[in-house]
């Protein structure tokens, strides 16, 4: 079945360090690829989107490329703060015509310290 | 605004007593369904619903029910809870067009306690 593997952490950097949370995954076909956020206490939140390969999803400072020949969609950041410590979630939806729903990674504890 | 409200946030109870988590949408999303969190697994979806009156198992439906009986509702029923559905638990709500790259959005959750 479909999987998703990623870093579980928790993940530790200081601020205005790189960040890179690395993802891959398992699914037949061309499945959309996806990070969601959690922040204490919240819901998800989607973070980026890429429906297809070579597609970068961007936001709020955070990237993601969809690699089709490594099966990888990894989340980047050049300098990150400490209002990005959160747990980050990378998921997949197989491209089955609608029935399925998100197949997630357990999840990466980020902490930024000061 | 846009949302997905769950009700309730927290809920302690007792092994046997029925209980029912509700979700309701106000984005006419076609497509809901219920996640749970459970710490080192990530998230597992226990059921689905692709419009009214449409309901189908998830990777986890054991022990649970779902209604779809409105759009913009639907339900978690735990006819007879047990300690092991002591979890977070999360509904969603996306369109369908598209394919499927359409993302879902998420409800704040629900922590449920069963003792």
């Amino acid at each position: 079945g479909d999987s998703v593997t990623q870093m579980e952490g928790p993940v530790t950097l200081s601020e205005e360090a790189f960040l890179t949370i690395n993802c891959t995954y398992t699914a037949t076909g061309y499945p959309s690829l996806f990070w969601y956020v959690q922040y204490p206490g919240e819901g998800l939140q989607l973070l980026l989107k890429a429906t297809k390969a070579d597609d970068k999803g961007s936001n709020k400072g955070f990237e993601a490329t969809y690699r089709k020949e490594t099966t990888s969609f990894h989340l980047e950041k050049g300098s990150v703060q400490v209002s990005d410590s959160a747990v980050y979630f990378c998921a997949l939806r197989p491209n089955r015509g609608g029935a399925d729903g998100l197949t997630f990674g357990k999840g990466t504890h980020l902490i930024i310290q000061p | 605004e846009a949302q997905v409200t769950q009700n309730p946030r927290y809920l302690i109870t007792v092994t046997g007593k029925k209980l029912t988590v509700t979700c309701s949408q106000n984005m006419n999303h076609e497509y809901m369904s219920w996640y749970r969190q459970d710490p080192g697994l990530g998230l597992r979806q226990i059921y689905y619903s692709m419009n009214v009156e449409v309901t189908d198992k998830g990777d986890v439906p054991e022990g649970y029910k779902v209604s779809r009986k409105e759009k913009r509702n639907f339900p978690l029923i735990l006819e007879s809870p047990s300690p092991n559905q002591t979890s977070l638990y999360f509904c969603a709500s996306s369109f369908l067009g598209q394919g499927n790259n359409q993302p879902q959005h998420f409800g704040d959750g629900t922590r449920l306690s069963i003792l």
